[in-house]
């Protein structure tokens, strides 16, 4: 199974900052099928990067994915207040299906 | 607009047997692929089992297996997930997720719309 590392598991921030997070896998994720989810405060998660950098519709162009192989990247470039929540990547290139830990992302 | 609703969570004792429905409606619910993700809050988000449009390829996490059965009816646009045995661990809010294809693998993985959730909760 391909393990998903996050890092860190909270990021204390500010609204208008920008955040970086990480997402590490235990091999290489197949033709770098790594998604995003954001889940915020009792909501189901929304998807938000897919394919490691593909924004989902409707997602504003303050979230940015990056990265390829084992190591991605999820940016998000002046936050709003409601971007504090937690964040997932998860592959989706092997079976089993996988997830990370989550980063939570608090004021 | 794509419409997730899982109903059929509940109190259930250890080894006993529960169904989870997730109707489904706005999009072409034949031509894609389904997923049932629960989550703890000690364990995040855990992937359960996957079927594809026409049924032909489903597939469970080790910790399901023998135990849970995933299947679908596309007449009545709902999945369902049949889960025997239950155990303590089992105890999680899940979700249902519509894939952006009709094949469980590859792009068929990807979760793009999930549902609110019906929570299971297994204790004596």
């Amino acid at each position: 199974d391909i393990v998903l590392t996050q890092s860190p598991g909270t990021l204390s921030s500010t609204p208008g900052e920008r955040v970086t997070l990480s997402c590490r896998a235990s091999q290489s994720v197949h033709n770098d099928y790594l998604a995003w989810y954001q889940q915020r405060r009792g909501q189901a998660p929304r998807l938000l990067i897919y394919g490691a950098s593909s924004r989902a519709t409707g997602i504003p162009g303050r979230f940015s994915g990056s990265g390829s192989g084992t190591d991605f990247t999820l940016t998000v470039s002046g936050l709003e207040p409601e971007d504090f929540a937690v964040y997932y990547c998860q592959q989706y290139g092997n079976s089993p299906l996988t997830f990370g830990g989550g980063t939570k992302v608090e004021i | 607009e794509v419409q997730l609703v899982e109903s059929g969570g509940d109190l259930v004792q250890p080894g006993g047997s529960l169904r989870l429905s997730c109707a489904a409606s706005g999009f072409n619910f034949e031509d894609c692929a389904m997923h049932w993700v629960r989550q703890t809050p000690g364990k995040g988000l855990e992937w359960v089992a996957s079927i594809s449009w026409n049924s032909g390829g489903i597939d469970y996490a080790e910790s399901v297996k023998g135990r849970f059965t995933v299947s679908r009816d596309n007449a009545k646009t709902s999945v369902f997930l049949q889960m025997e045995r239950l155990k303590l661990e089992d105890t999680a809010l899940y979700y249902c997720g519509k894939a952006e294809r009709g094949y469980i693998f590859g792009r068929g993985g990807l979760i793009d719309q999930w549902g609110q959730g019906t929570l299971v909760t297994v204790s004596s």
